[in-house]
């Protein structure tokens, strides 16, 4: 069966750590991979897409790495805050007009 | 500069009743979205509009209609709601024409329904 599986329900870390959250799939070929951050009772905003030829990208404190030999995503966050305590989901671009997301993983940044 | 709309932010029904979801853009977006979000679940999505005048099925259409009014407005129908389709619904847009184009989702602030 086709389906996306992010790495944990919850992730605990320590501020000034990086946070590192994963994104696995099988049975698709996305175009693009997306990154998302949601906070409670509010809607999902985009952060970061990656491209199928492309192997990492960067955008100030965030970095996403895309393999799709192993089908997976890295979504890290440097120098963690606070304030980067959220819920961050992945979607697969399938190019169909059509995008899939993962269930999301829950970050707390500790002070 | 409020991108996407969604009304009612709150609604409660009883087994059986119908309404409609509202979703307006601003942004002269092409391509719009329903969604709805359960806990443990995801993004699932309802229906989707790839431009004006054409709607097709997502992943979880059943008990849903849809209206792509114009450009700017799609609406979602629950003909006859059930305790089933309690959850928060999302509206969003796409903004670039074409399949092959990378294109980031733009969501609202969701719609939280309740069916008793």
């Amino acid at each position: 069966s086709q389906k996306i599986e992010q790495n944990s329900e919850a992730l605990n870390i320590q501020e000034g750590k990086t946070a590192t959250l994963t994104c696995n799939y099988t049975n698709y070929s996305p175009a693009y991979l997306q990154w998302y951050r949601q906070d409670p009772g509010r809607g999902p905003v985009f952060l970061l897409l990656i491209r199928e030829n492309e192997k990492e990208k960067r955008k100030e404190r965030l970095k996403v790495t895309f393999d799709t030999t192993l089908k997976q995503s890295l979504f890290h966050i440097t120098a963690s805050q606070p304030a980067d305590s959220a819920t961050y989901l992945c979607a697969l671009d399938l190019g169909t007009y059509k995008y899939i997301f993962g269930t999301g993983t829950r970050l707390k940044v500790l002070a | 500069n409020a991108g996407v709309t969604q009304t009612p932010k709150f609604q409660v029904l009883k087994t059986g009743q119908s309404m409609t979801l509202q979703c307006a853009q601003d942004m002269n977006h092409n391509s719009m979205y329903w969604y709805r979000q359960d806990p443990g679940m995801g993004l699932r999505l309802i229906y989707y509009s790839a431009s004006e005048g054409t709607t097709d099925k997502g992943e979880v259409p059943n008990g849903y209609n849809v209206s792509r009014l114009n450009k700017r407005e799609f609406s979602l129908r629950l003909e006859s709601a059930a305790p089933s389709q309690t959850s928060v619904y999302f509206c969003a847009s796409r903004g670039l024409a074409g399949v092959k184009l990378a294109g980031e989702l733009f969501f609202g602030e969701g719609s939280r329904l309740t069916v008793l």
